[in-house]
């Protein structure tokens, strides 16, 4: 399998510009997690996903900020309009279960709003 | 709330020598814990994880970690350190009350290794 794929691998776009970014998963895992990581606050899970369904967003940061999974193999994580605050690295991971499933993280896609 | 420190935002060891990196978590209840690591401009990738059985765990590329829960404490180490280790680590756990079973991250430890 080739892992988690994410793309775009760095985006650069200006305040105000909707920003989508996407997500393959790995072939048969049924959860899909979203992140965020920055320099500040680390780490953070926006949204995560089980069979498509979105289970848990209290980690989405706003109204700008929506997640769709429309099949087992895509999910996109788009923000609208996008803001300086967004730059950050968001990685996609999925895996089979949660708690002691371990989950395998794409290599993530660089935004950098202007 | 359940909450991961790592203590040292950044470590630095000659080559060859031994790493030790260290975490903590916060509850009473010993949750699933977890070491991934992240190279530059890469995703994050499990080295090793403890849910339950042996307080020893082993991982790839020569680190392990123990589980002691007298001292909330997952720490992960490495006899001798080579140049390509050098990279951010995280813990992580995944608390088992509460109802909260996703991953919570530490914030990093950033590994350099000097000739």
């Amino acid at each position: 399998d080739a892992g988690v794929i994410q793309s775009p691998r760095h985006e650069v776009t200006e305040m105000g510009q909707e920003v989508t970014l996407r997500c393959k998963p790995i072939s048969g895992h049924d959860y899909l997690f979203w992140y965020r990581q920055t320099m500040m606050r680390g780490l953070e899970l926006l949204i995560y996903f089980n069979n498509n369904v979105p289970i848990d967003d209290s980690g989405m940061p706003e109204d700008r900020f929506s997640a769709k999974m429309p099949n087992a193999s895509f999910s996109t994580l788009k923000i609208q309009p996008s803001e300086p605050r967004d730059s950050a690295v968001y990685f996609c991971a999925s895996s089979l279960a949660l708690a002691k499933n371990i989950q395998y993280f794409g290599a993530g896609t660089r935004l950098s709003v202007l | 709330a359940q909450s991961v420190t790592q203590l040292g935002s950044h470590v630095s060891v000659s080559e060859g020598a031994l790493v030790l990196l260290r975490c903590n978590y916060s509850s009473s209840v010993p949750p699933y814990l977890f070491w991934y690591v992240q190279y530059p401009n890469q995703g994050l990738q499990l080295l090793l994880k403890y849910t339950t059985g042996a307080t020893l765990v082993k991982g790839i590329n020569g680190f392990e970690a123990e589980f002691k829960k007298s001292e909330t404490s997952f720490h992960l180490t490495k006899p001798s350190a080579h140049m390509s280790d050098a990279a951010e680590y995280f813990c992580a756990v995944i608390p088992l009350s509460g109802g909260y079973n996703k991953l919570i991250f530490g914030a990093g430890t950033r590994l350099a290794v000097h000739p």
